[in-house]
């Protein structure tokens, strides 16, 4: 069964700082991958998606994302926090076909960033 | 260009009581989904609908029932609530499954007394 898994549930990094959250992944066949963020009281928007092709990918706000399938991983990466991204990520897997597309969520990340 | 907006936006009902949310997708999207987002979780898929029918069904019980209108507009119908059914209900939409990308509503928080 498709499953997601975000091992880490609170992060707190200290602005300026390196960022890196974990996402492990179960899907049967070549995954649709997407990072999606949450910020109180608002819907999920969409950080970066992989489909296929290059396995690094780059998304808004200088997030990029990195799909090893060996590892069944697409851990998000930022080089430098900035106090504005302090929010909850959400890491889905998609299944499409023809006519239909569901995401399956892990159970997301929750940032906090330090002044 | 409007993006996805869900109405309404809070509510409070109580044990047994039914509920109905709205959901208006990003103008030219055809086909609309359902999300369950319990707190401290992540969003559960409920079901999509296109062309005015339900494609796919996450699972949910009966309980849980949908509609899309013709003018792609959707509803999502939850009866004889239980404290369970607390959640941010989040609709999304998209034009072209193939691509998987979804667009998000800020949701409906729906708390069951």
């Amino acid at each position: 069964a498709q499953s997601v898994t975000q091992p880490d549930i609170h992060i707190t990094v200290s602005e300026g700082a390196s960022l890196e959250l974990r996402c492990n992944y179960s899907y049967g066949a070549t995954p649709y991958l997407f990072w999606y963020v949450q910020s109180p009281g608002q819907g999920l928007q969409l950080l970066l998606k992989y489909f296929s092709g290059d396995t690094l990918v780059q998304g808004i706000k200088g997030f990029e994302a990195e799909f090893k399938r060996s590892q069944s991983s697409f851990n998000l990466r930022k080089p430098s926090v900035h106090w504005s991204d302090a929010a909850e990520y959400f890491c889905a897997v998609g299944e499409s076909s023809n006519n239909f597309n569901k995401f399956y969520f892990g159970s997301g990340t929750k940032l906090n960033v330090k002044p | 260009d409007a993006g996805v907006t869900q109405s309404p936006t809070h509510l409070i009902k109580t044990r047994g009581q039914q509920v109905t949310l709205r959901c208006s997708p990003k103008s030219g999207h055809d086909t609309v989904s359902w999300y369950q987002q319990a707190l401290g979780q992540g969003p559960q898929f409920i079901f999509q609908y296109y062309e005015e029918e339900e494609r796919q069904r996450g699972n949910f019980p009966d309980r849980f029932s949908g509609h899309q209108f013709p003018n792609y507009s959707s509803e999502l119908n939850v009866n004889a609530l239980l404290l369970g059914d607390s959640a941010l209900y989040l609709c999304a939409s998209s034009l072209d499954p193939a691509t998987g990308e979804l667009f998000f509503g800020e949701g409906s928080r729906l708390t069951v007394l």
